[in-house]
């Protein structure tokens, strides 16, 4: 079965750190581009960041560029998001998903986990 | 305010047909980028439902169907049934910011 399961979430202070971790399995995890998209409470989704197949490739959203720091690891099947500086408003449930095909541009998302949640509050 | 506009809600009896709409500029949809449309249900992660602007994954049933024209998608569904009750999002790709999202419909089965 093709899975994607988050972990790492939880209660921060702003300004502290976290590191949320997605194990891939039932595909060939190291063949994907692999995103971050986050979810408010009640709100929207949010595409946060992106990495190809060999990390050769990496994106991020403006508004947490310069602070979160994704990477990957293929030989364990695992996607990772170093979030740093926090502040309230990255307080979301984060989900990690696949990307549906092989070639290197745009693409939907296939397979997404049940999400992590971030909540960053005094 | 996301990058690609929605209609925060639609509604529809069951058995009617319901289209939900999605705009955007020059600079993603009418760039050329795809559109992808996602279902999400109370609770649970978004499911793809139409990739390459009108292409339905395997086991998504052909109610669904997807279109885009100039810098608009749409996403139409007939035959609504109750359990079609959820929160819709359309997704592309921009030039700068990247992976651009809609604000998300919610569609209420009457």
């Amino acid at each position: 079965e093709v899975q994607l399961v988050e972990s790492g979430g939880g209660l921060v202070q702003p300004g502290r750190s976290l590191r949320l971790s997605c194990a891939a399995s039932g595909f060939t995890f190291d063949d994907y581009a692999m995103h971050w998209v986050r979810q408010a409470p009640g709100k929207g989704l949010e595409w946060v960041s992106g990495i190809s197949w060999n990390s050769g490739s990496i994106g991020y959203a403006d508004s947490v560029k310069g602070r979160f720091t994704i990477s990957r690891d293929n030989a364990k099947n695992s996607l990772y998001l170093q979030m740093n500086s926090l502040r309230a408003e990255d307080t979301a449930l984060y989900y990690c998903a696949k990307k549906r095909g092989l070639w290197s541009g745009p693409d939907a998302f296939d397979i997404w986990g049940q999400g992590t949640m971030v909540t960053v509050s005094s | 305010q996301s990058v690609l506009t929605q209609p925060p809600s639609v509604s529809g009896a069951p058995g009617q047909r319901v289209t939900i709409s999605c705009t955007g500029s020059s600079s993603n949809i009418g760039a050329g980028y795809d559109v992808h449309w996602y279902q999400q249900l109370p609770g649970t992660a978004p499911k793809l439902l139409i990739y390459g602007n009108s292409n339905r994954p395997s086991g998504v049933p052909d109610r669904f169907s997807g279109s885009k024209s100039g810098t608009s998608a749409s996403l139409a569904i007939t035959g609504l049934q109750a359990e079609d009750e959820a929160d819709y999002y359309c997704q592309s790709y921009d030039s700068s910011p990247g992976v651009v999202f809609g604000g998300g419909t919610k569609l209420t089965v009457l």
